[in-house]
């Protein structure tokens, strides 16, 4: 059975940095993409990051681009995001995604975990 | 940049067939799959590359792409459909793009 577990999540003063993970299980982790998507408050969906199956390919939403970086340890079968200067607009339930398109870094996603949520706030 | 456009909210009655519509510039270039996002649970992909269903994913699932519009087709509603659905494509020059989501009532 696959499973996507976060952890990180917590209440963090703006202009503050914090690290997210995700731990798979049930997959071969290094045969996949992996993603974070978040969805704020009242809001939709948003597509954070992506990296492909061995960490050389990365993208970014154009919100968190020089802010957030993404990483991967596949002898942990572990995803991070790293997320500094953050802003109150970051609040959001952070979700770890598998993507199912081999070597992307952003495309769609099969599997999810249960979320951690981040809350920017003085 | 590139964007998905979604009604905000859809409203049917138990048994009648609710159609999501999901429109943007030049769609027939990209694929679509589509998300149903309930409460307190973690979305699930319900359609992937315009018309494929997941295993698990009951048959009243459909999915189509005109080309100019993608539709989300669940025939026979039920009250434990009732979610927020959203529709979703990438390609290297957008990247990810999700719609605005629309909210599905069923009663």
């Amino acid at each position: 059975e696959v499973q996507l577990v976060e952890s990180g999540g917590r209440v963090v003063r703006p202009g503050g940095s914090l690290r997210l993970s995700c731990i798979a299980s049930g997959f071969i982790f290094n045969d996949y993409s992996m993603n974070w998507v978040r969805r704020r408050p009242g809001k939709g969906l948003e597509w954070v990051s992506g990296i492909n199956w061995n960490g050389e390919k990365t993208d970014y939403a154009g919100s968190v681009k020089g802010r957030f970086i993404i990483s991967r340890d596949n002898a942990k079968n572990a995803l991070y995001l790293q997320m500094n200067s953050l802003r109150p607009e970051d609040t959001a339930l952070y979700y770890c995604a598998r993507d199912p398109i081999y070597d992307s870094s952003g495309a769609y996603f099969d599997y999810w975990g249960q979320g951690t949520l981040v809350t920017v706030s003085s | 940049s590139f964007e998905l456009t979604q009604p905000p909210s859809l409203s049917v009655s138990p048994g009648q067939t609710a159609s999501i519509p999901c429109s943007g510039d030049k769609l027939g270039d990209y694929y679509i799959c589509w998300y149903q996002h309930k409460p307190g649970q973690s979305p699930v992909l319900v359609i992937s590359e315009d018309t494929k269903r997941p295993s698990g994913i009951p048959e009243r699932f459909s999915g189509f792409n005109s080309g100019k519009t993608a539709t989300l087709t669940i025939s026979g509603a039920q009250p434990m459909d009732e979610a927020d659905y959203y529709c979703q494509t990438w390609d290297i020059s957008t990247s990810v793009v999700f719609g605005g989501g629309t909210k599905l009532t069923v009663l």
